[in-house]
C-alpha cells in the first residue's frame, strides 16, 4: 500500500499562533483529504484537495501532487483547533483510503 | 450533529464472540464507509458501499463483513472476536462516490472493548 508520513507528530501552540501540518505520501494519488478529530473523537471532513489551495476560514490547505505532499495552514489558531489532523490519500483501483498517523495539536489560552 | 448515526455507542464483549454495528447514513447519502481507529493501528479504512453494492476494500479481515440494505442502512459485522478487535469503529456516508469530491459526514463510532 502508499505511505502516509505526516509530521510534526505533535504540536503545542499559543492562541493566535500560526501552524503548518505537512503530510508526505509514496506514490500517486487519486484524491487526498484533510480530517480533524476533536478530543471528543469526532471526525470532521476538512478539505478535499487532490491539488492546488482551497481556503476555508482560518484554515487552507495546498497540495502539490507532482511532488507528492500536502500541507495544512491554520492561522490565528484558538483552543476549539485542538485534537489530531489526519491527512487520508485516495489511490484506486477501488478507491482505497490510506490514513498518515495524524499530527496531535494543542492550544494553549 | 452530522446526521449519521451509529449504534451502538459502547459495546463490551468477550473473545470468540459476534457482534453487529449498525450505520445509518445522512438522509439521501448513498456512500457508506467503515473505518476502524486502535491505539496501535490508527485510523484504518474497511470497506465501502455505494448503493447497496461493495465498491472498495481496504484492511478488512476476513473475519469482519459488512453489507449495506436497500433502505441505505449499513451493518459491519465482526466474528470469533480478539483482544486486538478492541477499538473504535466508525462510519461515514457521502452522498456519491469516493473521487468526486463529496464531503464525507462521520457519525460518532461505536466503542468496542473485547475482553
Amino acid at each position: 500500500g502508499i505511505q502516509v508520513e505526516q509530521s510534526p507528530p505533535d504540536l503545542i501552540l499559543q492562541e493566535g499562533a500560526n501552524s503548518t501540518l505537512r503530510c508526505n505520501f509514496s506514490d500517486s494519488v487519486n484524491n487526498l483529504q484533510w480530517f480533524h478529530q476533536n478530543p471528543w473523537g469526532q471526525l470532521i471532513n476538512l478539505f478535499y484537495i487532490p491539488s492546488g489551495t482551497k481556503q476555508n476560514g482560518r484554515l487552507s490547505a495546498t497540495t502539490v501532487a507532482t511532488e507528492r505532499y500536502s500541507l495544512l495552514y491554520i492561522s490565528s489558531s484558538q483552543t476549539t483547533d485542538s485534537g489530531v489532523y489526519f491527512c487520508a490519500v485516495e489511490r484506486g483501483p477501488g478507491n482505497q483510503f490510506y490514513f498518515g498517523t495524524g499530527t496531535s495539536l494543542t492550544v494553549i489560552p | 450533529d452530522s446526521g449519521v448515526t451509529q449504534t451502538p455507542k459502547h459495546l463490551i464483549t468477550a473473545t470468540g464472540q459476534r457482534v453487529t454495528l449498525r450505520c445509518s447514513p445522512r438522509s439521501g447519502d448513498l456512500s457508506v464507509y467503515w473505518y476502524q481507529q486502535s491505539l496501535d493501528q490508527g485510523l484504518q479504512f474497511l470497506i465501502q458501499y455505494y448503493n447497496g453494492e461493495e465498491r472498495a476494500k481496504g484492511n478488512i479481515l476476513e473475519r469482519f463483513s459488512a453489507q449495506q440494505f436497500p433502505d441505505l442502512h449499513s451493518e459491519l459485522n465482526l466474528s470469533s472476536l480478539e483482544l486486538g478487535d478492541s477499538a473504535l469503529y466508525f462510519c461515514a456516508s457521502s452522498l456519491r462516490l469516493a473521487g468526486s469530491q463529496e464531503t464525507q459526514y462521520f457519525g460518532p463510532g461505536t466503542r468496542l472493548l473485547v475482553l
